[in-house]
């Protein structure tokens, strides 16, 4: 069954603490984005990367950092440096080349802080 | 730079009644724009795209968009409203200096009362 898979579906955040969101595709995407949430807000980019082990901040990447190691995978850290993290995380993907343009979303995470 | 403005935090109709999103873009370059739909506590779905082809774009469940572009617009319509038609609409244009992210209006949500 193909398609994007984020975990957890809820996630609580400590102070101080640093807490991993997880994004993973089967749809053999090569470009992969975070967009943060917010009510009233839109969606903003943190971060996205076009191929395996390189990536590019978005607009709001303070106090996140990601990794791609694996073309499938694109977790997202929120690190204690995020002051105001609470907010709904969203994983898209896009296939490159060919004209196509349309990102796909995964289901989203919420992320609260305790 | 590129932005996107929706017109209207909020729009309420009947059931059966026109129904009106507006989106209004900025671009210097000929721009792709994406209609989104969201349900409470989920990601986005695609509802249509405009990608320098035909100009009236149709999509899902009876959507359709016209891109003007000596008004700088891309609303959102659909003739009959229907119950399932609640939930919030994101429009968005591609962003060519961030790897092709979206850029998003802050949404409108749509009430349907019957």
């Amino acid at each position: 069954d193909g398609g994007i898979t984020q975990s957890p579906k809820y996630l609580f955040r400590k102070e101080g603490q640093n807490v991993t969101l997880s994004c993973e595709q089967n749809l053999n995407h090569d470009a992969m984005y975070w967009y943060r949430q917010d009510p009233g807000q839109g969606l903003r980019l943190i971060y996205y990367s076009q191929i395996v082990n390189d990536f590019q901040k978005g607009d709001i990447a303070e106090g996140y950092s990601v990794s791609r190691e694996k073309k499938e995978s694109f977790p997202l850290t929120v690190t204690s440096a995020q002051k105001n993290p609470t907010a709904f995380y969203l994983c898209a993907t896009k296939p490159l080349g060919g004209g196509q343009e349309t990102q796909y979303f995964g289901p989203g995470t919420r992320l609260l802080v305790l | 730079a590129q932005s996107v403005t929706q017109l209207g935090s909020h729009v309420s109709v009947s059931e059966g009644a026109l129904v009106l999103l507006r989106c209004n873009y900025s671009s210097s370059v000929p721009p792709y724009l994406f209609w989104y739909v969201q349900y409470p506590n989920q990601g986005l779905q695609l509802l249509l795209k405009y990608t320098s082809a035909a100009t009236l774009v149709k999509g899902i469940n009876g959507f359709e968009a016209e891109f003007k572009k000596s008004e700088t617009s891309f609303h959102l319509t659909k003739p009959s409203a229907h119950m399932s038609d609640a939930a919030e609409y994101f429009c968005a244009v591609s962003d060519y200096q961030a790897g092709t992210a979206l850029i998003f209006g802050k949404g409108t949500t749509l009430s349907v009362s019957s």
